[in-house]
């Protein structure tokens, strides 16, 4: 079946520290989202991207769509500690509209 | 008040019970999904459905049913709770397309 394959698992890094992780596929997607998971509540939509080679920014995030249509990578410069969460990588499942496959998630942690 | 309410925040119930996890939204959204969430495993489709009389199984169905009473309204239910169903369950709302909305989960624990 469907799967999103993210990386790293997790990160531990210094404030200040450029963070970069990514999400491969293994079948053709027509778009790609990333969400953040805050401690104790749900994650919350950060980014959407809907076409091959698409570079979108939300303030200090940045993710691309990769040209393969089966990738995606999000950047975020200068961390601050509330960049802490989990980051989902996620994209449309099974073929229909609307429902979405979620990678595993890359869990940042942020040293002050 | 959020958007979309999960009741209860926390529920610990004994295997072998029925329970039922409820889901409201004030987003108007017509679509309704249930996930379930499981430390390094990210979020599991368990159910979906795109308008009151729309109920679809997603990845994980096995063990769950829901009833969507209103288009508000989305509830999973578990009918005999086992202890491998200990999880974050997260209801979500979309108008369209991927867009959703997180309720703030519910932690079950079944012992």
């Amino acid at each position: 079946g469907q799967q999103l394959n993210q990386s790293p698992q997790s990160m531990f890094i210094q404030e200040g520290e450029d963070v970069s992780m990514n999400c491969t596929s293994s079948s053709i997607f027509n778009t790609w989202l990333w969400y953040k998971q805050d401690p104790g509540e749900g994650p919350v939509l950060l980014i959407a991207l809907y076409k091959a080679g698409e570079l979108t920014s939300n303030g200090r995030l940045t993710a691309q769509f990769g040209i393969t249509r089966k990738d995606s990578f999000l950047n975020i410069s200068a961390s601050i500690p509330s960049d802490v969460g989990i980051y989902f990588c996620a994209g449309p499942y099974g073929g229909s509209q609307g429902n979405l496959i979620f990678g595993k998630g890359t869990k940042l942690s942020v040293k002050p | 008040d959020a958007d979309v309410t999960q009741t209860p925040r926390n529920r610990i119930t004994k295997t072998g019970k029925r329970i039922m996890l409820e889901c409201s939204q004030t987003k108007g959204h017509d679509r309704m999904y249930w996930y379930r969430q499981d430390p390094g495993l990210g979020l599991r489709l368990i159910y979906y459905s795109f308008d009151v009389k729309d109920i679809n199984k997603g990845e994980i169905s096995d063990g769950y049913s829901v009833s969507r009473q209103a288009q508000a309204k989305f509830s999973l239910s578990l009918e005999s709770a086992i202890p491998n169903q200990t999880a974050l369950y997260f209801c979500a709302t979309s108008i369209s397309g991927y867009g959703y909305t997180f309720g703030s989960g519910t932690r079950l624990t079944v012992v």
